[in-house]
């Protein structure tokens, strides 16, 4: 059974760019979520994809957006990147969003954005 | 308002000794579910244990425990017999039927460190 993989591990970008993060989900897992986890503080719910749809949002602006292909892989994309935006971005996948109730999300290792 | 809260930043136990992680939680659904993750300073987020709101019975997994005290909104995760290995951030999430993405909202964390 393969895991969630994230591409790329760690990424430098300039204020201002763009950057696209990408993640496989693990095997069999149609939802992928993503989270954001600013340094010393828990994962922020950013967007999850179901079925290749948007599926819910978390409190972030319009700059972060998301795919979710055919085989259910994802990419986040962030513009006009801000400082704040530096951070541990975290994949997840699961069967379906949040059911079973007790299902626990998968995570990738995450890919480590410094803004500078 | 906050949902899940976790008081204790950083927590020091001695190897083969037990510890108790505090977490608290707001919710106003009658079914939810709590989980506790694992975080060592790879980044990899590892689940840990589930506790259902209607599970008559504390969850356990191996060395972990959750202590759980519905009418206190409480789900302490109790450690037994700390290793070396242990040392990692924990983080106390759960999933209440709010959005339609059923996402985990998770605490801050806190940073255990295991004493040789």
């Amino acid at each position: 059974e393969t895991g969630v993989t994230q591409s790329p591990t760690h990424l430098i970008k300039t204020r201002g760019q763009q950057v696209t993060l990408r993640c496989s989900s693990q095997s069999g897992h149609n939802t992928v979520s993503w989270y954001q986890q600013a340094l010393g503080q828990g994962p922020q719910f950013i967007f999850q994809y179901y079925r290749e749809e948007e599926n819910g949002r978390g409190n972030f602006p319009p700059r972060f957006s998301g795919l979710q292909f055919p085989n259910y892989s994802s990419e986040l994309n962030v513009n006009a990147l801000e400082l704040d935006d530096s951070a541990l971005y975290l994949c997840a996948s699961s069967l379906a969003p949040g059911r079973p109730h007790n299902s626990p999300l998968h995570f990738g290792n995450g890919t480590r954005l410094t803004v500078t | 308002a906050q949902k899940i809260t976790q008081t204790q930043p950083g927590m020091f136990v001695q190897e083969k000794e037990a510890v108790t992680l505090d977490c608290t939680y707001d919710t106003s659904d009658q079914s939810y579910g709590l989980f506790w993750y694992k975080q060592p300073s790879s980044g990899e987020m590892i689940f840990l244990i589930y506790q259902g709101s209607y599970d008559e019975q504390n969850a356990t997994e191996g060395r972990y425990s959750l202590n759980f005290q519905k009418a206190r909104k409480s789900a302490n995760l109790v450690i037994s017999a700390s290793q070396l290995g242990d040392s990692a951030m924990y983080f106390c999430a759960m999933r209440d039927s709010s959005g339609s993405a059923r996402q985990l909202t998770f605490g801050s964390g806190t940073q255990l460190t295991v004493l040789p």
